[in-house]
């Protein structure tokens, strides 16, 4: 069954630290990639997409992700984290023989220390 | 462009009652609209993929009577949750699937439901 895992469940980093967040998948076929963000208190906000073309994905606030199909890989970075990025971190993946669902992968809850 | 509404943001509700949450495409047609479930601290569970002018298609151990989803237009789905227990205290967030281009799906605020 297609599958999203996120490896780091909790990261504590000191500002201006760099930040990469893991993610795989299981899945031979096509598929959407994306990183959400979610603020304490606050709704998801879409942090960047893959769909197709460059693998090297550039989102908001300065983040970017890397999709490596032969690794079934889409990690989440960031070169120089701020305090205001603490927040849960979540992959997502759209398999797309699954009718277009997007299956979540378990979070990863990022802490900033000032 | 592309914004999803939802409505209620929160609600409080008695045990045994039933409680209705919309999700709104504000913008675009979205002929499919997808109903999640987060528990605190928890990740994003699909619970059912709501179809518009037809029936709603529920994952693996979602009961199907309890949660009815109803998707009337192209812009509208509702989530009724029947006969609501503190066990469904949750938040429900929905998203709608673009009918055009790259069918994006984009994700409403959420409902806080909590049943006393």
């Amino acid at each position: 069954a297609q599958s999203v895992s996120q490896h780091n469940h909790h990261v504590i980093l000191s500002e201006a630290a760099s930040l990469e967040l893991g993610c795989n998948y299981s899945y031979g076929g096509t598929v959407n990639l994306f990183w959400y963000v979610q603020y304490p208190g606050q709704h998801l906000q879409l942090l960047l997409k893959y769909f197709s073309g460059d693998p090297l994905v550039k989102g908001i606030k300065g983040f970017e992700a890397e999709f490596i199909k032969s690794k079934f890989s889409f990690n989440l970075r960031k070169p120089s984290v701020q305090w205001s990025d603490t927040a849960e971190y979540f992959c997502a993946v759209t398999f797309m023989n699954r009718d277009d669902k997007i299956i979540f992968g378990k979070g990863t809850r990022l802490h900033i220390l000032p | 462009g592309a914004v999803v509404s939802q409505h209620p943001s929160w609600v409080i509700c008695k045990s045994g009652t039933s409680v209705k949450i919309e999700c709104r495409s504000l913008d675009f047609q979205a002929t499919t609209m997808f109903w999640y479930r987060q528990f605190p601290k928890q990740s994003l569970m699909l619970m059912a993929t709501s179809n518009e002018g037809s029936k709603a298609t529920y994952e693996q151990g979602v009961e199907k009577d309890k949660f009815l989803i109803n998707h009337a237009s192209l812009t509208l789905s509702t989530l009724t949750v029947t006969s609501a227990h503190p066990e469904d205290s949750s938040f429900y967030i929905c998203s709608a699937r673009r009918d055009r281009g790259l069918r994006e799906q984009y994700f409403g605020p959420g409902t806080r439901l909590t049943v006393t």
